[in-house]
């Protein structure tokens, strides 16, 4: 079992569609835990980090569930420029694992 | 600005030679890792290090080599042992000191067997 499992995706919404992805990780002892936005043939880039409390910016709320291991991502009124892979990480001490991302196109 | 600059941008390799990727820093990070990424594929850990003088291997060190001789810099070598080296390589760094900092990728570096 991989140590940071996403739904596979592919995502394919509307524009102004709410979709959310899912991450579940096995370490318990995982510290730290955040979303990353991939274009294509580019570097990941920071999109938000996540709490137990919950986490909004603009569009994006982002939330973690302690007990049940997971994180997840929630984009409200998707814009076309929004279509990207993300990536949720999570990290313990000294290492970060990434998972495999979860690929999302909105269509006009 | 800070930030981390990998270079070069691409890179071809020929059978049986080394190669080295250039990873540096502004941002006074301790901690540098070198993930490689496959088309349509997750990031996957090749090396990291937390501190200079010192690293450890990842997920899939076979075939790679790295020096941490100063804290700005993380290079990475491709060996010839290395069969399938064509990748896209990302160099990353992280603060450790708040075990709640996220790690920074530079715009990584995209390497072909010729």
């Amino acid at each position: 079992r991989k140590e940071v499992e996403q739904d596979p995706g592919p995502f394919n919404v509307p524009e102004g569609a709410t979709v959310a992805f899912n991450c579940t990780y096995s370490n318990s002892a995982s510290q730290s835990f955040f979303w990353y936005r991939q274009d294509c043939r580019k570097e990941p880039k920071l999109l938000m980090s996540v709490y137990s409390s919950g986490n909004e910016d603009g569009r994006f709320t982002a939330q973690l569930n302690r007990a049940s291991q997971y994180i997840s991502l929630l984009i409200r009124d998707s814009k076309l420029s929004d279509s990207a892979t993300y990536l949720c990480v999570v990290n313990w001490t000294g290492k970060s694992t990434f998972g495999d991302g979860t690929t999302l196109t909105v269509k006009p | 600005d800070g930030g981390i600059t990998q270079s070069p941008k691409y890179l071809f390799r020929k059978e049986g030679q080394n190669v080295t990727l250039s990873c540096e820093q502004n941002l006074n990070h301790d901690a540098m890792y070198w993930y490689r990424q496959d088309p349509g594929q997750g990031l996957r850990l090749i090396y990291y290090s937390q501190i200079v003088n010192d690293f450890q291997k990842g997920d899939i060190a076979e075939g790679y080599s790295v020096s941490r001789e100063k804290k700005e810099s993380f290079p990475l070598t491709v060996t010839s042992a290395q069969k399938n080296p064509t990748a896209f390589y990302l160099c990353a760094s992280r603060d450790e000191g708040s075990r709640a900092q996220p790690q920074h990728f530079g715009d990584g570096t995209r390497l072909s067997i010729l």
